[in-house]
């Protein structure tokens, strides 16, 4: 089973709101991705967790936090989004940090 | 700096033709390479990786992807396109942070269409 679930498939807000995101796998993995891709465009790392630890954040806004509340989950909280956030968010799960990454169906997120 | 490139931004095959989609990489030493597929909406699915060993790597859906060092390349194949495989196709090579962490370095994909 290499399955990455992700809430909600699809989520409008407003540029006040606080929202958030969640991943889920039980794979047994201990790393885990967050992913932002625009439309026609290859998906752009934002955040790794490895072993439940912060690893990676790639410059991300603070607009955006990640957590890691187990090995299975991860969420990501959305705080005064842009518009220009819009995009579809991408969670991805690896056995290892070196391990290939599978990746969840993704989160269509519009900001208004 | 690594990267990776794939030349053909759109493709169109008839079904039941041949496909090879190109992917070229720069990355110093020996590459993990990856194969994704997206169809419209979705997430990326795993075709095929490469870490090491035979070059010639088997995946999913009958797809097959060829290493070449000295061209480096990891061009994806496929004897015999069915209509259900249109969708875009992504090369990824890992490039490994200090610490031991891969990041995922993405081409920017090729389009696949195919006609009946």
């Amino acid at each position: 089973d290499t399955e990455v679930t992700q809430t909600p498939k699809h989520l409008v807000m407003g540029m006040t709101n606080k929202k958030s995101l969640k991943c889920e796998q039980h794979m047994g993995h201990r790393a885990m991705y967050w992913y932002k891709q625009k439309a026609k465009k290859p998906p752009e790392l934002m955040f790794v967790y490895s072993y439940e630890k912060l690893s990676i954040n790639e410059s991300v806004p603070s607009r955006f936090s990640p957590e890691c509340p187990n090995s299975s989950l991860l969420n990501l909280h959305l705080h005064a989004l842009q518009p220009e956030d819009s995009a579809l968010y991408l969670c991805a799960s690896s056995q290892d940090p070196r391990g290939e990454q599978y990746f969840g169906p993704g989160t269509r997120l519009t900001v208004t | 700096a690594q990267s990776v490139t794939q030349p053909d931004i759109h493709i169109t095959v008839s079904e039941g033709a041949s496909l090879e989609l190109r992917c070229n990489y720069s990355y110093g030493a020996t590459p993990y390479l990856f194969w994704y597929v997206q169809s419209p909406g979705q997430g990326l699915q795993l075709l095929l990786k490469y870490f090491s060993g035979d070059t010639l790597v088997q995946g999913i859906k009958g797809f097959e992807a060829e290493f070449k060092r000295s061209q480096s390349s990891f061009n994806l194949r496929k004897p015999s396109v069915h209509w259900s495989d249109a969708a875009e196709y992504f090369c990824a090579v890992a490039t490994t942070f200090s610490g031991g962490y891969n990041k995922l370095i993405f081409g920017a994909g090729t389009r696949l269409a195919v006609h009946p």
